[in-house]
């Protein structure tokens, strides 16, 4: 039921560059800024990317996030075991004034 | 430091009331709003709702409104969420956030709490 939609699962090899991707709307990824969140298992979310393209301090660089339209997209180049985890896209919805998530991807380090 | 510290797991029946709380450090309290997310079990988080520290004001999310209350308490830097008329569909990890702002005042959950675990069964 999530509005913002993204694929259920990725996987690459160490070192691989893997992108995932957002689709949503224009009352939310079209008009406000997205937001990118990783999740290890039992642990509360983490910030990896604010307004579209931004990293918090701590964030290593291999860490990107993109939007064009009402799509947008996180890529993490030289990847390696510990990014193993959950990612969620966020975006506020102007048209229903709340703040939606995507459903998660679930990206595997083979 | 910021430090976002929530409140134990808890366990109602359908029906009853839950009451999670958010203590908040390193910062000034009133400078930042806190944001409620749950997250159900192998689900996507969901957002529940806001409330500006500095005065009160709040927003629900529209699924919630009449069952979820959010206050504050100043004196002890403290966040309440009081859910009602619980539903086996509210079980879910509830966190607690504190909002970032960028130099431009553009707002966003960052922060969190380390979940609460609401469990609503008979």
């Amino acid at each position: 039921q999530s509005v913002l939609t993204q694929p259920p699962s990725a996987s690459a090899t160490p070192g691989q560059r893997v992108t995932i991707s957002c689709s949503g709307s224009s009352s939310n990824i079209g008009s406000n800024y997205v937001y990118w969140y990783q999740q290890l298992p039992g642990t509360a979310p983490k910030l990896l990317i604010y307004t579209n393209n931004q990293r918090p301090s701590g964030v290593p660089d291999r860490f990107s996030g993109s939007k064009s339209g009402t799509a947008a997209s996180l890529a993490i180049s030289g990847l390696r075991s510990e990014d193993e985890a959950d990612y969620y896209c966020a975006a506020w919805d102007g048209s229903l004034s709340l703040w939606m998530f995507g459903g998660g991807t679930k990206l595997t380090v083979l | 430091q910021v430090q976002v510290v929530q409140s134990g797991a808890e366990v109602k029946k359908p029906g009853a009331s839950v009451r999670v709380s958010c203590r908040t450090s390193g910062y000034t309290f009133t400078t930042y709003g806190i944001a409620w997310v749950r997250q159900a079990p192998g689900q996507g988080p969901e957002w529940v709702g806001w409330i500006s520290t500095y005065n009160g004001d709040t927003k629900y999310a529209q699924k919630l409104l009449g069952r979820v209350t959010m206050t504050t308490d100043t004196s002890t830097s403290t966040v309440y969420m009081e859910l009602r008329s619980l539903r086996s569909d509210d079980t879910a990890v509830y966190y607690c956030a504190r909002d970032s702002c960028t130099s431009d005042g553009v707002c966003y959950i960052d922060n969190w709490g380390q979940g609460t675990l609401v469990t609503v069964s008979s």
